[in-house]
């Protein structure tokens, strides 16, 4: 069974500072996706970037950019530039590649950021 | 495309009363998943549905849980009798064949029970 750890309950940063996520897992699967999804106070889970395990390159999306150690099982995020609206919860989650049956998202606890002005 | 919708968004009701829950998924996502998520934690998967197959199930799906899918569109999730614990958020998710770009959630239905 997978298990997906993020180690930061509660995180805060300053309006326009970077701040990073912290978020290991463990699996003996070699081929797998990780992703962060933010979950705003309006409660809906909105994927914010995906990473393919094969894939050595750091995935980025224009403010939100990945540091994905395979060896060392870590999958961070950075967020750049914060913004008052990236104010969240954001969770890392875990799927095996597994052809045929569900694709299922194994998800950490979360990790609760605060962007202050 | 408008998103996945959950309904109600909040539901109150008693120890050992029945509930329903509605998911209407993305209309061209074949595939629909439950998740459950209690106060503090993420979300853990109840039961996958392809079409209107119900494929797998979790262990935390217990017999007072029913979920079904008819004609492979909305799905319904049922909790029988239900109990303290089950208090919770329910959330519905799609998506296409290609799970690996992730799923698209719907809002969820915050459950509580008194």
């Amino acid at each position: 069974a997978q298990t997906v750890t993020q180690s930061q309950p509660e995180m805060s940063v300053q309006e326009a500072e970077t701040v990073t996520l912290s978020c290991t897992y463990d699996t003996s699967e070699s081929n797998y996706y990780l992703f962060w999804y933010k979950q705003p106070p309006s409660r809906q889970m909105i994927l914010v970037i995906r990473q393919e395990a094969y894939k050595q390159q750091n995935a980025t999306e224009n403010r939100f950019s990945v540091n994905f150690q395979k060896a060392a099982k870590s999958f961070s995020l950075k967020i750049s530039d914060s913004q008052l609206g990236d104010t969240a919860m954001y969770f890392c989650a875990f799927m095996k590649l597994n052809t045929g049956t569900a694709s299922k998202l194994t998800f950490g606890t979360g990790t609760r950021l605060q962007v202050t002005l | 495309d408008t998103g996945v919708s959950q309904d109600p968004r909040h539901k109150i009701t008693k120890r050992g009363q029945n509930v329903t829950f509605r998911c209407d998924p993305i209309s061209e996502h074949n595939r629909l998943y439950w998740y459950r998520q209690t106060l503090g934690q993420g979300p853990e998967f109840l039961t996958y549905f392809q079409n209107e197959a119900q494929l797998e199930k979790s262990r935390l799906l217990s017999d007072r849980f029913s979920a079904e899918r008819p004609k492979g569109s909305f799905s319904t999730l049922e909790i029988q009798r239900t109990e303290q614990g089950d208090s919770a958020m329910y959330l519905c998710a799609s998506s296409p064949g290609q799970t690996s770009k992730g799923y698209t959630f719907g809002s969820g239905t915050r459950l509580t029970v008194v």
